[in-house]
């Protein structure tokens, strides 16, 4: 079964811009998670999305935003890029059935680096 | 709110050395406890968890066992090599309220020299 994956790798954007990251679940993965990962704060939650609807939703301004698609792909939105959005976005999946018992899966990430 | 502290790294260990990370957490339900693994230029890996009080989770030689008296997971293997070098993270997904999401420790960075 493939992995979760993430589009694109890598990025390279300059302040004030806007940005859209891609995750694609495990086929059969209805819940995708986002996180943000920079070595000053470590991993930190941005939202969970199942079945087209935001559940939860972290401490970020709200300039940061995600959707999720029919299909349980989801994209997150960046807009007005400020230097210390550079981070490691990392996308998780995991099948929802058990809540806070279930284990989730990572992609490789998307490093975003804003000049 | 919930919190997960692990101890500062980096560590440095010789091959086949034992290892303990330690971990504790605080909690405002029932927490599941997980580590993952981070290796450079990788995303994060599950490498073990537990979901309720004495669980012991275990993989690849890793061991940690859910000690709710003491709120810890502490993570340990008895010989290290040189391929478990790399970043690991404890963290915990609470049943109470917001039961969606990971809360991680600040990772702890393991070098292990041949």
């Amino acid at each position: 079964k493939a992995g979760v994956t993430q589009t694109p790798r890598y990025l390279i954007k300059t302040r004030g811009q806007q940005v859209t990251l891609s995750c694609s679940p495990i086929s059969g993965h209805r819940s995708v998670s986002w996180y943000q990962q920079t070595p000053g704060q470590g991993l930190q939650f941005l939202f969970e999305y199942f079945s087209e609807t935001q559940r939860n939703k972290g401490n970020f301004p709200g300039r940061f935003s995600g959707r999720q698609f029919s299909n349980s792909r989801s994209e997150m939105n960046v807009s007005t890029l400020e230097l210390g959005d550079s981070a490691l976005y990392l996308c998780a999946s995991s099948f929802a059935a058990g809540g806070y018992t279930d284990t989730q899966y990572f992609g490789p990430g998307t490093r975003l680096t804003v000049l | 709110g919930n919190s997960v502290t692990q101890m500062e790294g980096p560590v440095t260990l010789s091959e086949e050395a034992f290892l303990t990370i330690n971990c504790t957490y605080t909690a405002t339900g029932y927490p599941s406890l997980f580590w993952y693994v981070q290796y450079p230029g990788e995303g994060l890996q599950l490498l073990l968890k537990a979901t309720k009080a004495d669980d012991k989770g275990s993989n690849k030689g890793f061991e940690a066992t859910y000690r709710k008296e003491t709120t810890s997971f502490h993570l340990e293997k008895g010989s290290v090599q040189v391929s478990d070098s790399a970043v690991y993270f404890c963290a915990l997904s609470d049943s109470g309220g917001s039961n969606y999401k990971l809360t991680f420790g600040k990772g702890t960075l393991l070098t292990v020299n041949p």
